[in-house]
């Protein structure tokens, strides 16, 4: 277990919907990166918070957006889903902006029908 | 940005056998290596990373080597079981973009009994 945790395990929603998928980090920890991992793309880095900013951007779509609360839990909104939005969302975190060593939650997996 | 690259995309290996999986890197500035182990349906986890002072890391029948002038780093699996079994994941970070992963494309290797 690798202290962060991520809610809900399994999404199923259809095309056009709006869904959240939640992350904690570990305790202490004040960065958090979503990452999306889907069968054609790999794993892919979408974007990165700080104690409560964004700090780095990857290719996220302009559909999806994020934040990071006071209490440092993070949430990544995925709105106007497509089919192709189906995969495998991960997020981790580090201590520091300078910590590398990034531990992984277990996923949300959601599937868009 | 930065690009990783990883070979091969499956391997097949007799228990006991030695494994070796390699990836390159385009970013001279990246300047941490970190090698992902993730089973099925599961969260990517760490097993061994290297940071670029530094040209060979071991850790038990784990070894990671990293060649910054080519830009290139392998991990090594040596007397391989078949717990090893797993898809393995290279990525590539700098600390001065905020240490988002670049990940490798993977690599399926199956150790067979």
């Amino acid at each position: 277990d690798s202290g962060v945790t991520q809610t809900p395990k399994h999404l199923i929603t259809a095309t056009g919907q709006r869904v959240t998928l939640r992350c904690s980090p570990r305790s202490g920890d004040l960065s958090v990166y979503w990452y999306q991992q889907s069968l054609d793309q790999g794993l892919q880095f979408l974007i990165q918070y700080y104690n409560g900013e964004e700090r780095a951007k990857g290719n996220i779509l302009e559909r999806f957006s994020a934040q990071q609360f006071p209490d440092l839990h993070s949430e990544l909104n995925l709105s106007s889903l497509e089919l192709g939005d189906s995969a495998l969302y991960f997020c981790a975190s580090t201590r520091e902006l300078v910590t590398d060593t990034q531990y992984f939650g277990p996923g949300t997996r959601l599937t868009v029908l | 940005g930065e690009n990783v690259e990883q070979h091969p995309s499956t391997l097949s290996v007799q228990e006991g056998d030695s494994a070796v999986i390699k990836c390159t890197y385009s970013d001279s500035a990246s300047n941490y290596f970190p090698w992902y182990k993730q089973e099925l349906g599961k969260r990517p986890q760490l097993i061994i990373d290297i940071r670029s002072n530094v040209g060979e890391k071991k850790d038990q029948r784990i070894a990671v080597t990293l060649n910054k002038t080519a830009k290139h780093f392998s991990l090594h699996i040596t007397e391989t079981q078949p717990e090893d079994s797993a898809v393995y994941f290279c990525a590539a970070s700098r600390s001065a973009a905020g240490n988002k992963l670049t990940f490798g494309g993977g690599t399926r290797v199956l150790v067979k009994p």
